[in-house]
């Protein structure tokens, strides 16, 4: 079983709906959780982070985490066709320890 | 410049040649990486480098072979490469003791081995 699943899509949607992106993990240990965003030909750039269990927003984007269902989602509210790209989860444990990342989850927005 | 910059953007090599990805932050940083990032794959931590002493080597063939000179350059040495090293190489940074998980990455070298 991998450390972290990510679906890999495509996921395709018109401008306007609500995305919900999503990954599972195994390590119970976990406690810090990244959102990354890789727009194509670029590098992964940080887009949300939380620690522990709870929600956080900020303006389109909210991310969850679910620690007891080992469950974590990014939303984005009134997606544009700028926010078409690869959407990255990452996590580690607490201290100086590796991320651990998902395989990423490609979306398309469609104008 | 600002942020984390890779050099070349693109590499096309032999299997034979020898060539080096470079990679420099402008971000005040005392940790850097190297990842590989193929198609269909997590991206995979090849070497970490804290206060210019690496930390980790994550299982990675000789044919790589990086170099930390000082905290805001770092190199990947490459020589003999296979077709299956063929792959996007990121070069990223971040300030350990401070939000040591928030890492900042750069463009990547799109590397291609014939």
């Amino acid at each position: 079983q991998k450390e972290v699943e990510q679906d890999p899509g495509p996921l395709s949607v018109p401008e306007g709906a609500i995305v919900s992106l999503n990954c599972t993990y195994s390590n119970s240990a976990f406690q810090y959780f990244m959102w990354y965003r890789q727009y194509s030909r670029k590098g992964p750039e940080l887009l949300m982070y939380t620690y522990s269990s709870g929600n956080k927003e900020d303006g389109r984007f909210t991310a969850q985490v679910d620690k007891s269902s080992k469950y974590i989602s990014l939303f984005i509210r009134d997606s544009q066709p700028s926010d078409s790209a690869t959407y990255l989860c990452a996590m580690r444990n607490t201290g100086f320890q590796k991320l651990v990342f998902g395989t990423g989850t490609r979306l398309l927005v469609s104008p | 410049e600002t942020g984390v910059t890779q050099t070349p953007r693109h590499l096309v090599m032999g299997m034979t040649n020898k060539k080096s990805l470079k990679c420099e932050q402008h971000l005040g940083h005392n940790a850097m990486y190297w990842y590989k990032q193929s198609a269909k794959k997590p991206l995979e931590l090849m070497f970490v480098y804290s206060l210019e002493e690496r930390v980790e080597n994550n299982s990675v063939p000789s044919r790589f072979s990086p170099e930390c000179p000082n905290s805001s350059h770092l190199f990947l040495h490459l020589h003999t490469l296979q077709p299956e090293d063929s792959a996007l190489y990121l070069c990223a940074s971040s300030q350990e003791g401070g939000d040591g998980e928030k890492l900042f990455f750069g463009s990547g070298t799109q590397l291609s081995v014939l």
